[in-house]
């Protein structure tokens, strides 16, 4: 157990509709961050909060939003869906961002999206 | 950005024993780091490199980084059953963005 906790552990969903998928990040962590698992497209970085405030982003979709809230909760909103967004979301929380020991990335159990 | 290759990407192994996966870049990396995910599982941070030529070792698993840190490697011998999943190599920029390697699928024989 990472102690990153995400919600809902399964999505099914049709084309169209929009969704809300949920992270909470490890105690005393700052960090937030957002990946996508797909078959053909791999494990793809979307997006990086700290601290409540957006850091980096990778290839989001406009239809894709995020937020990270003060408690540091972080919301992933996917938006008018397609059947290509269906794969496996993924946070992840680190303490600070970076590329030192204490940014040592931790993710949770992910999200399974399916879109019908 | 940085993008690694990441070979070979299925690897059936015999159990007991050794492999290895490759990650290869063609511009100098600042860091590389290795992930293992289980079938149905999540990510999990193994290490992380730094130095050129760096050598680390974690049980029956060797991790090593180039010389001129460009080219990465895990090393597993006497794979067991335990090793089964799929092993991810990844370079962050300095905001700590991932860029993940496609992976190496490890399938092992009892």
């Amino acid at each position: 157990d990472s102690g990153v906790t995400q919600t809902p552990k399964h999505l099914i969903t049709a084309t169209g509709q929009r969704v809300t998928l949920r992270c909470s990040p490890r105690s005393g962590d700052l960090s937030v961050y957002w990946y996508q698992q797909s078959l053909d497209q791999g494990l793809q970085f979307l997006i990086q909060y700290y601290n409540g405030e957006e850091r980096a982003k990778g290839n989001i979709l406009e239809r894709f939003s995020a937020q990270q809230f003060p408690d540091l909760h972080s919301e992933l909103n996917l938006s008018s869906l397609e059947l290509g967004d269906s794969a496996l979301y993924f946070c992840a929380s680190s303490v600070t961002p970076g590329t030192g020991s204490a940014d040592t990335q931790y993710f949770g159990p992910g999200t399974r999206l399916t879109v019908l | 950005g940085q993008q690694v290759m990441q070979i070979p990407q299925y690897q059936h192994v015999q159990e007991g024993e050794d492999f290895t996966t490759y990650c290869n870049s063609s511009t100098t990396l600042s860091n590389i780091q290795w992930y293992k995910q289980r079938p149905g599982g999540h990510p999990v941070f193994l290490i992380q490199l730094v130095k050129s030529g760096e050598v680390k070792k974690q049980k029956r698993l060797t991790f090593q980084f180039g010389e001129a840190k460009k080219n990465s490697s895990l090393h597993i011998t006497a794979t067991q059953t335990t090793d089964v999943g799929t092993y991810f190599c990844a370079v962050t920029d300095s905001w700590g963005k991932l860029q993940f390697g496609a992976g190496t699928q490890v399938v092992v024989t009892p």
